[in-house]
């Protein structure tokens, strides 16, 4: 059974550019969880898709957006990025909403110059 | 709002060890607690997941158990191995929640010395 796949690994942006990464879930894992990690501040929440809705969103600002397709693949997209926004971005797949077991992809390696 | 911390920060420890790491939340409304792996650049490893009905889980030389009430997990690892040479964090999913949000604590770094 494939796992969590994420696309891109890396990244390099040059800043006021803009960026999509994309998530492929487990089959037939229908939540999809987007987390930022940065050594300052560790792991971070985004948001969460479940059947193409936005469940949960972090503290984020607004040029952090997402989306869900019907076969609960999951882009995020960072607009005018800053060199603050370096960072390995994770994606979570989950079976259903609420109390379940995360599984998480390798990760995207973004790089803001 | 939920925390989480995770002490220590950084453990190093000869091959052979049976060693203990501690995870503390804030919120003892949870629905679960998730340890997890995390090699260098990699993403996340799911070690074990305990719901908050339960008190321990075991997986090989794994054990972790969960203490709601105090706002405690540990994470107990047997005859250490250079191979589990990591970084270990902890997260919770805390009650109400209307989707799958994680709170992840800071991470223990882990090196197991041949």
């Amino acid at each position: 059974k494939a796992g969590v796949t994420q696309t891109p690994r890396y990244l390099i942006k040059t800043r006021g550019q803009q960026v999509t990464l994309s998530c492929s879930p487990i089959s037939g894992h229908r939540s999809v969880s987007w987390y930022q990690q940065t050594p300052g501040q560790g792991l971070q929440f985004l948001f969460e898709y479940f059947s193409e809705t936005q469940r949960n969103k972090g503290n984020f600002p607004g040029r952090f957006s997402g989306r869900q397709f019907s076969n609960s693949r999951s882009e995020m997209n960072v607009s005018t990025l800053e060199l603050g926004d370096s960072a390995l971005y994770l994606c979570a797949s989950s079976l259903y909403v609420g109390d379940t077991e995360a599984f998480f992809g390798q990760g995207t390696r973004l790089t803001v110059v | 709002k939920q925390e989480v911390t995770q002490i220590p920060a950084a453990l190093s420890v000869p091959e052979g060890e049976n060693l203990v790491l501690n995870c503390s939340f804030t919120d003892s409304a949870i629905y679960n607690l998730q340890w997890f792996r995390q090699d260098p650049g990699k993403g996340l490893t799911s070690l074990l997941l305990i719901q908050s009905s339960q008190r321990e889980q075991t997986s090989g030389r794994l054990n972790a158990s969960l203490d709601k009430s105090s706002g405690r997990s540990t994470l107990y690892i047997a005859a250490s191995q250079p191979g589990d040479s990591a970084t270990y964090l902890c997260a919770v999913e805390t009650e109400p929640n209307a989707g799958n949000m994680l709170t992840f604590g800071g991470g223990t770094r882990l090196m197991v010395k041949p």
